[in-house]
């Protein structure tokens, strides 16, 4: 199922680098957000958009920004990674809209060394 | 802040044994969602149970949900070796009914021998 489309889907970069997730999805869904993934913490909300230009922060937000100019563009950047910021990185898009059931890409690792 | 706490953390069955996978959680809640993670691979949803469901069933599924002990189960019956993976217990925040904001467990991980 190719509903969203993370890239890229592997990185390695050095601390104090920019870097810039992206996740495209092709369902026109309102919803969209970036979770981190690590061991013990399971997954955590870093942001979300309910729409083209809105976003708001989620529990991990530092760090982190976000932006969505278009609708099937989730852009999540990171302005100056660090080493905490080394994580399996997954995007999601509500596809039910009523209940929250969300729908993730494959992920994108990044490691920052 | 963690909302679901998983347990056991890891658990190995034979495959036909029954799988049951425990999640707790601290405050209030719409709904409780249950996932699933292939090795690698992005989490997919299972099944959704509502703050005023008590059990819920999807194939071999089985989810309850006490929401007095604010805790959940879900139960895989006759389990193959293809339902090995790791399943996570998802919340939604207070205050954010329905809208994919979701605190979710640390997992648990499950592996079915044939």
């Amino acid at each position: 199922d190719a509903g969203i489309t993370q890239s890229p889907r592997h990185k390695v970069t050095e601390t104090g680098t920019p870097v810039t997730l992206r996740c495209h999805q092709t369902e026109n869904h309102r919803y969209m957000y970036w979770y981190r993934q690590d061991p013990g913490h399971g997954l955590r909300l870093i942001h979300y958009s309910y729409g083209v230009k809105d976003t708001d922060k989620g529990e991990v937000s530092d760090g982190y920004s976000v932006s969505r100019s278009k609708t099937e563009d989730f852009l999540l950047t990171l302005e100056s990674a660090t080493s905490s910021q080394t994580s399996v990185y997954f995007c999601a898009i509500n596809r039910q809209g009523n209940t929250g059931e969300l729908f993730f890409g494959e992920g994108s690792r990044l490691t920052v060394l | 802040s963690q909302q679901g706490e998983e347990d056991p953390q890891a658990l190995s069955i034979q495959e036909g044994e029954n799988a049951t996978m425990n999640c707790s959680y601290k405050t209030s809640i719409n709904n409780l969602q249950w996932y699933r993670q292939n090795s690698g691979r992005g989490l997919v949803h299972l099944i959704l149970i509502r703050s005023n469901e008590r059990e819920k069933h999807s194939g071999r599924l089985r989810v309850t949900l006490d929401t007095s002990k604010k805790s959940s189960s879900l139960l895989i019956t006759a389990s193959r070796a293809a339902d090995t993976a790791s399943y996570f217990c998802a919340t939604d925040a207070v205050g954010s009914s329905n809208t994919g904001k979701l605190i979710f467990g640390q997992g648990t991980t499950l592996q079915v021998k044939p």
